[in-house]
């Protein structure tokens, strides 16, 4: 089986920088991705980790450890428009190629 | 290019009814994916299918049938809807697995009575 583990709600101030932290358990595990997702419109594609290490895109980045079964998005210069749900995902092997495996999501909440 | 799109936008099932929802995508990719998203149950994969003529089972496959025909249709039906299937249904497509981005369609809305 999996699981990820991810904290239900956070809440920041504009202008802030905010961690959200995704811990794992799966099998044939191939990478970890992040997704974002505005009052259940459809999700968008932030950033994907398959080695250890730090990725970095504008004011996001992201953050890998394979052997602590670990990652997290890292948010600055926070704006009301970052105010969303955030998915961390696996990706790991199925019945057939591989598919993502999603967390439950973080509510991250703005405020000014 | 439209990228993802679902039809319908919306639905109202009763108990037993059967339907299908329809997804399309207009990117070439081979990849396409069934979710289920319900409240404070993040994204839930149902089936996916790695090219045309193939799918396979996600995490929540039981009451879901699937079909991929064309490359660029993947078709989720539901043969006897039941409570418990009222969700907001999420169609996405990749170029490849792994890391590639996933690109989403808007989602249907189902609600079965």
């Amino acid at each position: 089986g999996q699981s990820l583990e991810q904290p239900s709600e956070v809440t920041a101030v504009e202008g802030a920088i905010v961690q959200i932290n995704c811990t794992y358990q799966t099998s044939g595990f191939y990478g970890l991705s992040w997704y974002q997702q505005h009052d259940g419109g459809a999700p968008t594609f932030l950033s994907y980790n398959a080695l250890d290490g730090l990725e970095e895109t504008g004011r996001f980045s992201s953050f890998l450890s394979r052997s602590d079964s670990y990652g997290y998005l890292l948010l600055q210069e926070l704006q009301m428009k970052d105010s969303a749900s955030y998915f961390c995902a696996v990706s790991q092997y199925g019945q057939a190629g591989t598919a993502l495996i999603f967390g439950k999501g973080t509510t991250l909440s703005v405020s000014s | 290019n439209a990228g993802v799109t679902q039809t319908p936008k919306f639905r109202v099932l009763k108990t037993g009814q059967s339907m299908t929802l329809l997804c399309a995508q207009d990117m070439n990719h081979e990849y396409m994916y069934w979710y289920r998203q319900d409240p404070g149950m993040g994204l839930r994969l149902i089936h996916y299918s790695v090219g045309e003529g193939t799918t396979a089972k996600g995490e929540v496959p039981d009451g879901y049938n699937v079909s991929r025909l064309k490359k660029q249709n993947f078709l989720l039906g539901l043969e006897s809807a039941a409570p418990s299937q009222t969700s907001v249904y999420f169609c996405a497509s990749s170029l490849g697995t792994s890391g590639s981005e996933q690109y989403f369609g808007p989602g249907t809305r189902l609600t079965v009575t």
